[in-house]
């Protein structure tokens, strides 16, 4: 069965830096796809980037991106020039590519200090 | 397009009695699923409908629950004879089948609390 991992239960980071988020996963498939969600306190998950297995190109969205080590089954996601509105929970989850249900890491509690 | 909604937002139940959530997804999608958090956890897959067909259903998915989506529009989810356990937020998500790794569109979640 697929698991993903978040080791980092907490991490905090100040205004205007830079964060990295840690996520890794297991799997015997080649074909799925990584998220990483967030979740604000009290709001719904939106998610912030996508990464397809068999892109060999890191996504990036605006200060977000992802270093995706495939055979390493890692995906990290670094927050760029971060922002109080950054604060969250953020969840790393995986999408077999035959299947529908996705399976998510415990998720990481992003604090940021001014 | 005013996203997933779900109602009702907050539910106190007594421990035995049946619950029902209702989660009504993007207009367009065909996809929609049922997640359980738990405090400090991250959403597990519960169930997944495409149009109004169950396709998925989790071993978590004990037979006191029933999901259905009688039209393919809006989804429900009853608990029967809740038990303390039951005690999570019940989130609903929906999607549209056209894109194999298209995103998972959430709702804000049903907060149910057993005492």
């Amino acid at each position: 069965a697929q698991t993903v991992t978040q080791s980092q239960p907490e991490m905090s980071v100040q205004e205007a830096e830079t964060v990295t988020l840690s996520c890794t996963y297991d799997t015997s498939e080649s074909d799925y796809y990584l998220f990483w969600y967030k979740q604000p306190p009290s709001r719904q998950m939106i998610l912030v980037i996508r990464q397809e297995a068999y892109k060999q190109q890191n996504a990036t969205e605006n200060r977000f991106s992802v270093n995706f080590q495939k055979a390493a089954k890692s995906f990290s996601l670094k927050i760029s020039d971060s922002q109080l509105g950054d604060a969250a929970m953020y969840f790393c989850a995986y999408r077999s590519g035959d299947n529908n249900d996705m399976r998510f890491g415990a998720g990481t509690r992003l604090t940021v200090k001014p | 397009d005013t996203g997933v909604s779900q109602n009702p937002r907050h539910k106190i139940t007594k421990r035995g009695q049946n619950v029902t959530f209702r989660c009504d997804p993007i207009s367009e999608h065909n996809r929609l699923y049922w997640y359980r958090q738990t405090l400090g956890q991250g959403p597990e897959f519960l169930t997944y409908f495409q149009n109004e067909a169950q396709l998925e259903k989790s071993r978590l998915l004990s037979d006191r629950f029933s999901a259905e989506r009688p039209k393919g529009s809006f989804s429900t989810l009853e608990i029967q004879r809740t038990e303390q356990g039951d005690s999570a937020m019940y989130l609903c998500a929906s999607s549209l089948a056209r894109y194999r790794g298209g995103e998972q569109y959430f709702g804000p979640g049903t907060r149910l609390t057993v005492t």
